[in-house]
């Protein structure tokens, strides 16, 4: 496996569930991070793990946890989530520092019944 | 409040025929603009990190290019494989301890033969 790998590729899920998902990167990189991508918006930064410390985004509902168990992988825990979280997921890992690029994996499509 | 605009929101060009997608910015120091592809059901794919104005990158039929106040990527000679979402984005204080990427809407480039 090379780059930045996100399982699953597709979720459907009810408001009630709890699901994960999953982010791994095969870069050597030392942060990692969640976007939101919905239609007709730009990507929103959800989430920062740097060096393994979690930078807080307030705007975030707590219906969504993040955890990062070491450097190479990423998780996104889902619950109670409503009909507008529906969108695609992205998973992206970069070197730390200012000025480096993000390389991302392809995302999870979230749909919420 | 750092803000990044991109114009126009879709393109549609004949093969063959030249043009420039443009990427407004407005940053409290620049720290990195970024430029990405992004193919539909995939993750946005990095082509390239522009520092200072007068840098120019190239790649392939893509040169991004950037000024104090905007960035243009130029497609010379387009072929069909080059239709795809070109985003933008500029690196921005996202914490006290951090620096994050805010990207723009995207231009929605097709290329017909």
């Amino acid at each position: 496996e090379t780059g930045v790998t996100q399982t699953p590729r597709h979720l459907v899920m009810g408001m009630t569930n709890k699901k994960s998902l999953k982010c791994e990167q095969h870069l050597g990189h030392n942060a990692m991070y969640w976007y939101k991508q919905s239609a007709k918006k730009p990507l929103e930064l959800m989430f920062v793990y740097s060096l393994e410390e979690r930078v807080e985004n307030n705007s975030v509902p707590s219906r969504f946890s993040p955890e990062c168990p070491n450097s190479s992988h990423l998780f996104l825990h889902l619950h109670t989530l409503q009909p507008e979280d529906s969108a695609l997921y992205l998973c992206a890992s970069s070197q730390e520092g200012v000025g480096q690029p993000q390389h991302f994996g392809d995302g999870t499509r979230l749909s919420i019944l | 409040e750092d803000q990044v605009t991109q114009s126009p929101e879709a393109l549609r060009l004949q093969e063959g025929e030249s043009s420039s997608l443009n990427c407004s910015y407005t940053v409290s120091g620049l720290r990195g603009l970024f430029w990405y592809r992004q193919d539909p059901g995939k993750g946005p794919e990095f082509l390239f990190t522009l520092y200072s104005a007068g840098e120019e990158k190239e790649k392939e039929r893509l040169k991004a290019t950037l000024t104090k106040k905007e960035s243009f990527l130029h497609i010379t000679a387009p072929k069909p494989e080059d239709s795809a979402t070109y985003l933008c984005a500029v690196h921005s204080r996202y914490s006290n301890s951090g620096y994050a990427l805010n990207f723009g809407k995207g231009t929605s480039l097709l290329v017909t033969p």
